[in-house]
């Protein structure tokens, strides 16, 4: 176990719906990073918050957001669905950027 | 703008035996950061070993060592006694205050130990 825990480990739904991810850091890590990796692929970094507000913003889509909460955890909002967005989604954090990132298990999205 | 590079896209050796995966990186800068991570078929992510750049003594984590040439920007993983469990995509990922400490990553290699 990472600490980092992302919900649900597994999501199945239909073209054109809204889904929501979930990450909660592990304790005492303020930064939150959301990446996505295809089938075969690397890792995309979708984007990063710190303590609540957004840091950096990578290949997101427009379709996509994300928040941190005063709790630290976050999550991220996929809407209209498109069979493209199957992947696995990682959430990671960081106490330290350059100690490197503790990534959780991952949601695995299934878009049918 | 940095980058990586793991040049060998899968490899497979026996059991036991010790293995090399390649790394290079092209930056500028002097001050920065080296990580390998493993992505077994689990799928989670799990850092293997850190480098920070201004330390000459290669970092070792137990049958984990790397090989990390400044000058030639090159940053290889020597896998050790390897083990069916080693069976991963190993990621190369480079951190800088430039990148805003953001993971630059590498395609990955995948590294298959035969029994």
């Amino acid at each position: 176990d990472s600490g980092v825990t992302q919900t649900p480990k597994h999501l199945i739904t239909a073209t054109g719906q809204r889904v929501t991810l979930r990450c909660s850091p592990r304790s005492g890590d303020l930064s939150v990073y959301w990446y996505q990796q295809s089938l075969d692929q690397g890792l995309q970094f979708l984007i990063q918050y710190y303590n609540g507000e957004e840091r950096a913003k990578g290949n997101i889509l427009e379709r996509f957001s994300a928040q941190q909460f005063p709790d630290l955890h976050s999550e991220l909002n996929l809407s209209s669905l498109e069979l493209g967005d199957s992947a696995l989604y990682f959430c990671a954090s960081s106490v330290v950027q350059n100690y490197g990132y503790t990534f959780g298990s991952g949601t695995r999205l299934t878009v049918v | 703008a940095q980058t990586v590079t793991q040049s060998q896209p899968e490899m497979s050796v026996q059991e036991a035996e010790t293995v090399t995966l390649s790394c290079t990186y092209d930056t500028s800068e002097n001050n920065y950061y080296l990580f390998w991570y493993k992505q077994p078929p689990s799928r989670q992510m799990i850092l293997v070993i850190r480098q920070e750049a201004y330390k000459q003594q290669n970092a070792t984590e137990n049958r984990f060592s790397v090989n990390f040439q400044k000058a030639a920007k090159s940053f290889s993983l020597k896998i050790s006694d390897s083990q069916l469990g080693d069976t991963a995509m190993y990621f190369c990922a480079f951190m800088s205050p430039d990148s805003n400490y953001q993971l630059i990553w590498g395609a990955g290699t995948k590294l298959i130990i035969k029994p």
